[in-house]
C-alpha cells in the first residue's frame, strides 16, 4: 500500500528563518508528488508538484528517491506562509483514484 | 478556473437524522471526491466516484453513501447522522486523463455538526 507520512503536526517558526516540511513515502513505482496548501479560511489548494519543479511563493520540493522524501522547503519564511500544508502521494495509477493526504502539518511563521 | 461549489457552509443537525450534501463542479471533470477533515487526522477518502453511476469507497465509507446521476454532481449521504460525524466535509473534483497524476480542485468544505 502506498503510504505518506509527515512526521511534524505543528512546526513555529520565526519570520525570516529557513523552513522545511517534512514528507516521506513508500511506493515502489515512479512517484508523482504534491504540496497542498490550505489558508486560514481558504479552501485547499495545489501549492506545487514535483513533476513540474518549479518555484511558488518561495517554496521548492525536490524528490529523493533514495531518502523517499519530498520536503518542501523555504529559505526565508513570510507571515503569510502560516497554513496547514498537506503531502499527497504517488498515483496507484489511472485517473480514478483518490489522493491518500498526509496528516497535515500546521506552519505558524511567528512575527 | 475550475469552481467547486458545495450546497452549504455550516449545516447543523440531529443525531439519527438523514443528511445530504452537495457538490457540483463546473469544469466537466470525469473525478469526483468526498473527503472529510479532522484535526490531527488529515483528509480522509470517504468515496469517489470517476464516472456517471459509478462509485468507489474510499477509507472510511462506513456510515456514508454516495450518489452520482449527473457527471457535474457528486452527492455524499449520511443515512443517519451520528455525534462522530461532526466533521469538515471537503468535496473535490479532477480530470480524468488516465495514467497522469492530476491536481485535484477543492471546494470551501461544509462544516457539519450533529447534535
Amino acid at each position: 500500500a502506498q503510504r505518506v507520512t509527515q512526521p511534524e503536526k505543528l512546526l513555529s517558526v520565526f519570520k525570516g528563518a529557513p523552513v522545511e516540511l517534512k514528507c516521506n513515502y513508500s511506493y515502489s513505482g515512479s512517484p508523482e508528488l504534491f504540496w497542498y496548501v490550505q489558508y486560514s479560511r481558504q479552501r485547499l489548494q495545489l501549492l506545487l508538484r514535483h513533476i513540474s519543479r518549479e518555484s511558488i511563493k518561495g517554496f521548492t520540493a525536490d524528490l529523493n528517491k533514495g531518502e523517499t522524501s519530498f520536503h518542501l522547503k523555504k529559505p526565508f519564511a513570510q507571515e503569510e506562509d502560516s497554513a496547514m500544508y498537506y503531502c499527497a502521494p504517488p498515483s496507484s495509477g489511472g485517473g480514478a483514484d483518490g489522493l491518500t493526504f498526509g496528516k497535515g502539518t500546521h506552519l505558524i511563521i511567528q512575527p | 478556473d475550475v469552481k467547486v461549489t458545495q450546497s452549504s457552509r455550516y449545516l447543523v443537525k440531529r443525531t439519527g437524522e438523514k443528511v445530504f450534501l452537495e457538490c457540483v463542479q463546473d469544469m466537466d471533470h470525469e473525478n469526483m471526491f468526498w473527503y472529510r477533515q479532522d484535526p490531527g487526522l488529515g483528509l480522509r477518502l470517504i468515496y469517489f466516484s470517476y464516472d456517471v453511476k459509478m462509485k468507489e469507497k474510499g477509507d472510511i465509507p462506513e456510515g456514508y453513501s454516495v450518489s452520482r446521476e449527473k457527471k457535474e454532481r457528486f452527492s455524499l449521504i449520511l443515512e443517519s447522522a451520528s455525534t462522530n460525524q461532526t466533521s469538515m466535509y471537503l468535496c473535490a473534483s479532477s480530470p480524468g486523463t488516465s495514467g497522469v497524476r492530476n491536481e485535484q480542485f477543492f471546494g470551501p468544505g461544509t462544516r457539519l455538526t450533529v447534535l
